[in-house]
């Protein structure tokens, strides 16, 4: 167990509705990252959060956004839900250097399983 | 765009050793390479971590040439609980965190 913990476990949705996913940090961690994965691929980058700002966005549309909050939980939103979304959201905390590098040592999440119909 | 290769698929059979190979050509400078085992059905659970040379823990080691455009990792003595999808995971300029495709190994008894 590595005491990030994620919220709902399944979620079924619509094409078009909106989808709000959350991630509770490993205590000490000061930073999340969300990743999306389809099934038989490996984990896309979504985007990172380090006290409370954005630090870094791969290549997913304006309609996927986040959130950091003081105690360094974390919820990522999806709008306008397509089929293409459905897949495995996974959240990662860790803790970023003061040395300004990442550490990449991140601690996964069980993820939550998004099936848009 | 860079890109981060492995091996689809490896086949072992419990006790060999195995060894995973990661290409990543455009890794940054500062950043760490880590690989990463993932079971169906749950997060990625981290393995080992390294910047350059070998690094060895108690499940693993793991190998960085002096160019950092490469890794391999090392499982010793597989069983058959290490069937698993293995990934690395990179800084990339650019592209912040790039997971390999993974490596499905299957170890057979």
């Amino acid at each position: 167990e590595t005491g990030v913990t994620q919220s709902p476990t399944h979620l079924i949705k619509t094409r078009g509705q909106q989808v709000t996913l959350r991630c509770s940090s490993q205590s000490g961690h000061n930073t999340v990252s969300w990743y999306q994965q389809a099934l038989g691929q490996g984990p896309q980058f979504i985007f990172q959060y380090y006290r409370e700002e954005e630090n870094g966005r791969g290549n997913f549309p304006p309609r996927f956004s986040g959130l950091q909050f003081p105690n360094y939980s974390s919820e990522l939103n999806v709008n306008a839900l397509e089929l293409d979304d459905s897949a495995l959201y996974l959240c990662a905390s860790s803790l970023l250097g003061t040395s300004g590098s990442s550490y990449n040592e991140q601690f996964f999440g069980p993820g939550t399983r998004l099936t848009v119909l | 765009l860079a890109k981060t290769t492995q091996p689809i698929s490896m086949d072992s059979y419990e006790g060999q050793e195995v060894n995973i190979t990661c290409s990543h050509n455009n890794i940054a400078t500062n950043d760490y390479i880590t690989w990463y085992q993932q079971f169906p059905s749950q997060g990625p659970r981290f393995i080992i971590q390294g910047y350059k040379t070998k690094v060895t823990n108690e499940v693993a080691s793991l190998f960085i040439p002096a160019d950092r455009k490469s890794s391999t990792l090392s499982l010793p003595r597989v069983s058959l609980s290490d069937t698993a999808v293995y990934y690395c995971l990179v800084v990339v300029y650019g592209q912040n965190f790039v997971f390999g495709p993974g490596t499905r190994l299957s170890v057979l008894p």
